[in-house]
């Protein structure tokens, strides 16, 4: 079965540095999507970026990047000049088979 | 544009019960997708359907059924239920299109409480 692992139970930033998540997935597939999602108290799951397996560059959306390596199957969020609103949970996704990661809480410390 | 809605947002039953929770997808999504999240874990597919028919199927019981309507939406019913399907139940839309991995956008969930 497909695997998504989140090491990070709990990682905490300072306001306005960055901060990386880390996510490892398994998969046989050679073609795919992964993507991270933020999920606040609030508990409305949102899109934070994509990723398509047959891209090499890395997807990128204002301050959310992803270092996407393929052939390691890792695929790392990073968030910089994090700001208190980015406190939230983060799950990572691979959506072939709708498998999600268990989460990473993100707490930013003003 | 209206997103993702479900109802309704909590709902309390008891052992044994039955419930139907219910969907409306995103404008101009025809795919829906159900997710069961127990509290502090991430989401647990349970079931996808598109064109009104269960297209992929999680590792659920046949406790949990669903149905998709001619406009899109959906409904998740769960029989028989038990303390541990207490959680909350998330919804998410995709456009089916060429690729069956489109993005998939979110409701705001329902919090089922089995007592």
């Amino acid at each position: 079965a497909q695997t998504v692992t989140q090491s990070q139970p709990e990682m905490s930033v300072q306001e306005a540095e960055t901060v990386t998540l880390s996510c490892t997935y398994d998969t046989s597939e050679s073609d795919y999507y992964l993507f991270w999602y933020k999920q606040p108290p609030s508990r409305q799951m949102i899109l934070v970026i994509r990723q398509e397996a047959y891209k090499q560059q890395n997807a990128t959306e204002n301050r959310f990047s992803v270092n996407f390596q393929k052939a390691a199957k890792s695929f790392s969020l990073k968030i910089s000049d994090s700001q208190l609103g980015d406190a939230a949970m983060y799950f990572c996704a691979y959506t072939n088979d709708m498998r999600f990661g268990a989460g990473t809480r993100l707490t930013v410390k003003p | 544009d209206a997103g993702v809605t479900q109802s309704p947002t909590h709902l309390i039953k008891t052992r044994g019960q039955q419930v139907t929770l219910r969907c409306s997808p995103k404008s101009g999504h025809d795919t829906v997708s159900w997710y069961q999240q127990a509290l502090g874990q991430g989401p647990q597919f349970i079931f996808q359907y598109y064109e009104e028919e269960e297209r992929q199927r999680g590792n659920f019981p046949d406790r949990f059924s669903g149905h998709q309507f001619p406009n899109y939406s959906s409904e998740l019913n769960v029989n028989a239920l038990l303390l541990g399907d207490s959680a909350l139940y998330l919804c998410a839309s995709s456009l089916m299109g060429v690729s069956s991995t489109d993005t998939q956008y979110f409701g705001p969930g329902t919090r089922l409480t089995v007592l």
